[in-house]
């Protein structure tokens, strides 16, 4: 069964600062996705990996995709405010399955 | 272009009622998802449908079910309704089978009293 693990589940930081959030799967994966979800709110999709070395930026968001060590780092850079979300992270390992296994979250929390 | 859309947007009932969600895909997705979110806890996969049939099923109890239309519609029944089966149903659609990104409708929050 295929099992995801992020960490931390919570971060509070400064505004500014940089930090990383890790997410860690134990058997090959198809894909990965890193989403954002606001409270009460829907996910929003910010990132799609498919491959060994992908990486993609979006703003002051950047995320990699290592599959040899079954790892996706989501990096953030002087972090804002407005970054203040739960994100999830979300693995597929046989896109003919359907469906995604998600971790249980990283609360971000970005204080002035 | 409209986005999933899912109604309703909440949704009252009581131990042992029925709850139906429905749940709209964007246009030209043949896939729709269904996923629950309890509170404190991830999302758990429920339900993939796809060319009106079901393709997979998450570990719950058959009293959750559902159905997707010709028009790739669909929807979420829960009967027997159990305290905890209050959480945030999310659907979510995509091009179909092997295809790529799910994008995520707005949630119906069930609260069972």
């Amino acid at each position: 069964e295929l099992k995801v693990e992020q960490n931390p589940l919570f971060l509070s930081m400064q505004e500014g600062k940089n930090y990383t959030i890790y997410c860690n799967y134990s058997t090959t994966s198809d894909r990965l996705y890193w989403y954002r979800q606001d409270p009460g709110k829907s996910l929003e999709s910010l990132f799609v990996l498919l491959s060994n070395g992908a990486v993609k930026q979006e703003g002051r968001l950047m995320a990699s995709l290592d599959t040899k060590a079954r790892l996706s780092t989501l990096h953030i850079t002087a972090a804002v405010h407005d970054l203040s979300a739960t994100y999830f992270c979300a693995v597929d390992i046989n896109t003919n399955a359907g469906k995604s296994t998600f971790g249980d979250g990283t609360t971000l929390t970005v204080k002035p | 272009e409209a986005g999933v859309t899912q109604s309703p947007t909440h949704l009252i009932k009581t131990r042992g009622q029925q709850a139906t969600l429905r749940c709209s895909p964007i246009s030209g997705h043949t896939s729709v998802y269904w996923y629950q979110q309890a509170l404190g806890l991830g999302l758990q996969f429920l339900l993939w449908y796809d060319e009106g049939e079901e393709r997979n099923r998450g570990n719950f109890p058959p009293r959750f079910s559902g159905r997707q239309f010709p028009n790739y519609s669909s929807e979420l029944n829960v009967n027997a309704l159990e305290l905890e089966d209050s959480a945030l149903y999310l659907c979510a659609s995509s091009l179909g089978v092997g295809g790529t990104e799910a994008f995520f409708g707005q949630g119906t929050r069930l609260t069972v009293v």
